[in-house]
């Protein structure tokens, strides 16, 4: 299958800095990305679609301002936390998918963001 | 995309098979039945998927009823690698939206 790679695995950083996270799928060309975050004890939430030369697609109630995705390559999407604040701690991950539907998809290891 | 039930949990022993059960009984005719597993501090993994045939790779078996309204994610013989969080997700094979929608799915405790 695919690998996704993702960086930093982990970050720790101060309230209202902003953060970059990259995402990249390393042995093909996506197309598109996922972008999804998880808090503890809880399931996947989908971020946005991130589509490359476009712009990416937010699920309803994710702050497009706030959340930043670019998608400029076929290998890379970086995802920017704005303005962090302690609520946005969370892991987040990313997939892409791989298929002629794309129906598998496969998932970076994560980074776990901490916004003191 | 619709909507599985799982249970929030299960055990198993080391070696022995699992059978971790998914309810999906509103599956459309053009829904894929995927099964990704999450480990501890780690990012989903793809394990299988099917149609209506069952299913068998290295990692898994899928056992898919006869009319779709459930299936079965058989581990042939559980080992404490294989303790992770089983989610069972429907996904419609057509048009572009590829997304994946997550349910809580089914923690696996495996006992040595």
């Amino acid at each position: 299958g695919a690998v996704v790679s993702q960086h930093p695995s982990r970050v720790i950083c101060k309230s209202g800095t902003s953060v970059k996270i990259e995402c990249r799928s390393l042995d093909f060309q996506a197309t598109t990305m996922f972008w999804y975050r998880q808090f503890p004890k809880q399931s996947l939430m989908l971020m946005a679609t991130s589509n490359e030369g476009s712009k990416a697609t937010y699920e309803q109630g994710v702050e497009k301002d706030k959340f930043l995705i670019n998608h400029a390559s076929l290998t890379l999407s970086t995802l920017t936390v704005t303005s962090a604040h302690p609520e946005d701690s969370s892991f987040y991950i990313c997939s892409t998918g791989q298929g002629l539907g794309q129906e598998t998809q496969y998932f970076g290891p994560g980074t776990r963001l901490l916004v003191l | 995309d619709a909507k599985t039930t799982q249970p929030n949990s299960m055990e198993s022993n080391e070696e022995e098979p699992v059978h971790l059960p998914c309810n999906h009984s509103t599956i459309s005719g053009t829904d894929y039945i995927h099964w990704y597993r999450q480990l501890p501090s780690q990012g989903p993994e793809y394990v299988i998927h099917g149609l209506t045939s069952n299913v068998n790779n290295r990692m898994a078996s899928l056992a898919i009823a006869e009319d779709r309204k459930s299936s079965t994610l058989i581990l042939h013989r559980a080992t404490l690698r294989d303790a992770a969080v089983y989610y069972c997700i429907l996904r419609s094979s057509g048009g572009s939206n590829y997304k994946l929608t997550f349910g809580k799915g089914t923690l696996l405790t495996v006992n040595p």
